[in-house]
């Protein structure tokens, strides 16, 4: 695998599933990203992970629960989602630091979980 | 705050010819990084192209290259040659040099490069 990958790429759920969504970047980064895409809205970033430790929480409702075990690896725990919360979920990763490289702080993207909330 | 605004939610252009994407921004900022992303239909976002504000010169890659004002905060996306494999959404994107790492991002132009 190269890149970042995401798992699953589409998933429907009812409002009181509970699921997880997986991004897994293999590139080396330090940092870790969950956006939301929804159609004619910017991307709306959801959360940041900087060496793990979260950063930014974009004023997420808590029924989106991120989780980052590792510098790699990134899930987004979902539970009694609503309807509005359907969406294309994108994880992006990048390398943060002062080394001022051509790659550094240029976010990565996965190909996404499209969400569907019945 | 940063603002990131893309006027042109759709364009076209015959296969190639050249294109422009524009992308205007508002920052107090004077050191941030601009980005265009490129999303086909479907299929994974991916980096086209990036610039460094405290760089003069325009970034270029292969058939793409932007028009960095910086004092008129503008940053659009010349696209020459167009392909039929250009067809898809682009992204400008704004990231302050300092801080949190964000990205502020436009709401898109929709390309299709017509055969």
């Amino acid at each position: 695998e190269t890149g970042v990958t995401q798992t699953p790429r589409h998933l429907v759920m009812g409002m009181t599933n509970k699921k997880s969504l997986k991004c897994e970047q293999h590139l080396g980064h330090n940092a870790m990203y969950w956006y939301k895409q929804s159609a004619k809205k910017p991307l709306e970033l959801m959360f940041v992970y900087n060496f793990k430790e979260q950063t930014e929480n974009n004023s997420v409702p808590s029924r989106f629960s991120p989780e980052c075990p590792n510098s790699s690896h990134l899930f987004l725990h979902l539970h009694t989602l609503q309807p509005e919360d359907s969406a294309l979920y994108l994880c992006a990763s990048s390398q943060l630091g002062t080394s001022g490289g051509d790659d550094t702080d240029t976010q990565y993207f996965g190909p996404g979980t499209r969400l569907t909330v019945l | 705050a940063q603002t990131v605004t893309q006027s042109q939610p759709e364009m076209s252009v015959q296969e190639a010819e050249t294109v422009t994407l524009s992308c205007t921004y508002d920052t107090s900022e004077s050191n941030y990084y601009l980005f265009w992303y490129k999303q086909p239909p479907s299929r994974q976002m991916i980096l086209v192209i990036r610039q460094e504000a405290y760089k003069q010169q325009n970034a270029t890659e292969n058939r793409f290259s932007v028009n960095f004002q910086k004092a008129a905060k503008s940053f659009s996306l010349k696209i020459s040659d167009s392909q039929l494999g250009d067809t898809a959404m682009y992204f400008c994107a704004f990231m302050a040099s300092s801080g949190t790492y964000k990205y502020i991002f436009g709401t898109g132009t929709r390309l299709k490069v017509l055969a």
